[in-house]
C-alpha cells in the first residue's frame, strides 16, 4: 500500500525558515517525480513544487520561487521542501503527492499524504 | 486567478446528474494536455477520480465520467448520493508556466 507520511510543520513567525519532510513507503520511490500541493485556509489547491525520481528536473510555483527549495534521497525514501522567508500567505496545508506519468502529455498525482499544517504568523 | 475556470458551486438532489465544467486555454487543455480530476472530502487527502481525461482509477464508481473538447472539459456525476458532497478539482499541465495548474475548485452540495 502506497504510503506518504509529512511531517514538520508547525507556527513559525514571518521570515523564518521550516524544513518539511515526507516519508514514501509502499512502491518504488525512485521511480517515480514528487510534488508539493497545498491549499490555503478556504482557498483551493495550489501547486507549490515538483521534482523529478533522480532530482536532475526541479520547479517551482511563482508564490515561491527564489524562497523554497525542494530536494530528495531516494536511498531513505524521503521528499523535503525548504521554506525560506516565509510569508503569512504561505500559511496551508502541505501535501506530498506523487506523481503517475502516462505520456508526454498527462500526467496526475494519484497518491496523496494527509498533509502537514504550515501557519506563518506575522 | 486560476488557470482553469471552474464554477465555484454546483447542487443537486440525490439521484439527479450534475455536470462540473473546467475551461482552460490554448497553454493546457487546449494544446492537448490532458485534464485529471479529483475529489477532496474535508480533513481527507484528496482523490485522484479521473485521469486521462476519462478514466476511472480501480475503485471509482461509474456514476462518475469525464470528457474532453478543445480547451474545455467536464466531469458528470450520475445517480448523486449523498456521500458525493465534496470540493472537485480539475488539473493539468501548462507549458507557459511550465508548472502543472488546477481549477478553482467546484464545491458539489447533495440537496
Amino acid at each position: 500500500e502506497v504510503q506518504l507520511v509529512e511531517s514538520g510543520g508547525g507556527l513559525v513567525q514571518s521570515g523564518r525558515s521550516l524544513r518539511l519532510s515526507c516519508a514514501a513507503s509502499g512502491f518504488t520511490f525512485d521511480g517515480y517525480a514528487m510534488h508539493w500541493v497545498r491549499q490555503a485556509p478556504g482557498k483551493g489547491l495550489e501547486w507549490v513544487s515538483g521534482i523529478s525520481w533522480n532530482s536532475s528536473s526541479t520547479g517551482y510555483g511563482d508564490s515561491v520561487k527564489g524562497r523554497f527549495t525542494i530536494s530528495r534521497d531516494n536511498a531513505k525514501n524521503s521528499l523535503f521542501l525548504q521554506m525560506n522567508s516565509l510569508r503569512t500567505e504561505d500559511t496551508a496545508l502541505y501535501y506530498c503527492v506523487r506523481e503517475i506519468r502516462y505520456d508526454e502529455y498527462s500526467s496526475s498525482f494519484d497518491h496523496w499524504g494527509q498533509g502537514t499544517l504550515v501557519t506563518v504568523s506575522s | 486567478q486560476s488557470v482553469l475556470t471552474q464554477p465555484p458551486s454546483v447542487s443537486g438532489a440525490p439521484g439527479q446528474r450534475v455536470t462540473i465544467s473546467c475551461s482552460g486555454s490554448s497553454s493546457n487543455l487546449g494544446a492537448g494536455y490532458d485534464v485529471h480530476w479529483y475529489q477532496h472530502l474535508p480533513g481527507t487527502a484528496p482523490k485522484l477520480l479521473i485521469y486521462g481525461n476519462f478514466n476511472r482509477p480501480s475503485g471509482v464508481p461509474d456514476r462518475f465520467s469525464g470528457s474532453k473538447s478543445g480547451a474545455s472539459a467536464s466531469l458528470v456525476i450520475t445517480g448523486l448520493q449523498a456521500e458525493d458532497a465534496a470540493d472537485y478539482y480539475c488539473q493539468s499541465y501548462d507549458s507557459s508556466l511550465s508548472a502543472p495548474v488546477f481549477g478553482g475548485g467546484t464545491k458539489l452540495t447533495v440537496l
